[in-house]
């Protein structure tokens, strides 16, 4: 059964600071690993989508590596703002669905 | 990215009563959909895996009859909660796969459910 871990719970930083977010898992027989942002009460926004054959993805600040053999997932934020403030889930797809990880939540301070 | 949209994005309902949410890939079609619960500070649960024109597949716990799931068509899944009570009070949440098995997922809003 696949397990999905992420840390930190939860990260609060200054405004302007790069931060990484981790994700680990067990199975290592994923198709994709797919970073999500969830703000409170809100449903999921996709940040990032990595293939198995990929190792890493990029959009703007954001940056999402995948090292399937060790069962590793990053996502890196450049420049964090305020606005990052959110809820960040990595899920990982095999066997036809997903698994999701509880999550970190992140808090970027002014 | 693609849309999915849900609906509605909350309902307070009385006990004993039926709510009915649904799920629409807006501009692509989605053979699969899943349906998810989410209780406060916490991550989804996943409670079935929606497939156009077939049953669904329930995750174990998840009683088939009180959360009757219909994938009629490509791109619409719906959600009854039959006999609602206020411990199915709950944020609701489906998403749809676009492609295969490493397709893309996105989500839709979510469904904030109140059982009075």
């Amino acid at each position: 059964k696949q397990e999905v871990t992420q840390i930190p719970a939860a990260l609060s930083v200054p405004e302007g600071e790069n931060l990484v977010l981790n994700c680990s898992f067990t199975d290592s027989a994923i198709y994709n690993l797919q970073w999500f942002r969830q703000d409170p009460g809100k449903g999921l926004t996709s940040l990032l989508l990595i293939q198995s054959s990929q190792r890493e993805q990029t959009s703007g600040r954001l940056n999402a590596s995948l090292d399937k053999s060790s069962g590793r997932s990053t996502l890196y934020i450049a420049a964090s703002q305020p606005g990052d403030s959110a809820t960040y889930l990595c899920a990982v797809a095999n066997a036809g669905k997903s698994t999701f990880g509880d999550g970190t939540t992140l808090t970027v301070k002014p | 990215g693609a849309v999915v949209s849900q609906h509605p994005s909350w309902v307070i309902c009385k006990s004993g009563t039926s709510v009915k949410i649904e799920c629409r890939s807006l501009d692509f079609q989605a053979t699969t959909m899943f349906w998810y619960r989410q209780f406060p500070k916490q991550s989804l649960m996943l409670m079935a895996t929606s497939n156009e024109g077939s049953k669904a597949t329930y995750e174990q716990g998840v009683e088939k009859d009180k959360f009757l799931i219909n994938h009629a068509s490509l791109t619409l899944s719906t959600l009854t909660v039959t006999s609602a009570h206020p411990e199915d009070s709950s944020f609701y949440i489906c998403s749809a796969r676009q492609g295969m098995w490493s397709g893309e997922l996105f989500f839709g809003e979510g469904s904030r459910l109140t059982v009075l």
